[in-house]
């Protein structure tokens, strides 16, 4: 069964920073790419970012929304993947969701998903 | 940036009803289109890949069609379960977008 297990979450003030994991399991991780969606409360979601796998040389997708502040990347050895988030701002706010790649199509499985709150 | 304008924004249904959703790109994006569905408080569901591709474990009451601008998701037979929000995705371009979603709520 696949499993994805987003953490990390949490208030944070105006310009300050946080990290998102995402803890994967129930499929080889290593063999699929990867994704962070969010999704502001009573909006449709929001693709952010997506890492391919070694054979696709790990290389990155970002939405120009957060291209130059959100960085993510993976560790194939321990089946996480990460999000870091600079620069936040109140829209930021929302519920962020890690999300696995099929072999025809993105995300055919998502995690529960984590709240991050910008605020002072 | 691809638009995926969806419509209607919301629609009242009954048990047993046929219903139609759509879902129109600003550009062509061939079959690159997934419909999720969303419950409230959950995360949303792959329903739909590939334009008309059931996912695993999707009951056949689903049916996806489409191709270039213009897409559907039928449900032929509505079911109390099937009360939810439903998004379709475009991924024919970078960034990947989203539509506003349709509500199916109970008449």
């Amino acid at each position: 069964e696949v499993k994805l297990l987003e953490s990390g979450g949490g208030l944070v003030q105006p310009g300050g920073s946080l990290r998102l994991s995402c803890a994967a399991s129930g499929f080889t991780f290593a063999d699929f790419y990867m994704s962070w969606i969010r999704q502001s409360p009573g909006k449709a979601p929001e693709w952010l970012s997506f890492i391919r796998n070694k054979a696709n040389s790990y290389t990155t997708e970002y939405n120009p929304s957060v291209k130059g502040r959100f960085t993510i990347s993976r560790d194939d050895t321990q089946n996480v993947l990460y999000l870091q988030m600079n620069t936040l701002r109140a829209e930021d706010t929302a519920i962020y969701y890690c999300a696995k790649h099929g072999w025809w199509a993105p995300f055919d499985y998502w995690g529960q998903g984590v709240m991050v709150t910008v605020s002072s | 940036e691809t638009v995926m304008t969806q419509s209607p924004t919301s629609m009242s249904t009954s048990i047993g009803e046929r219903v139609t959703l759509n879902c129109k790109a600003s550009q062509s994006v061939g079959i690159n289109v997934d419909w999720y569905q969303q419950t409230p408080g959950q995360s949303p569901k792959l329903l739909i890949y590939g334009a008309s591709n059931r996912h695993t474990g999707v009951p056949d009451r689903f049916t996806g069609s489409g191709f270039g601008r213009d897409f559907t998701l039928t449900i032929s037979n509505m079911e109390a379960e099937d009360l939810a929000v439903y998004y379709c995705l475009q991924y024919g371009s970078i960034p990947y977008t989203f539509g506003a979603g349709t509500k199916l709520e109970l008449k």
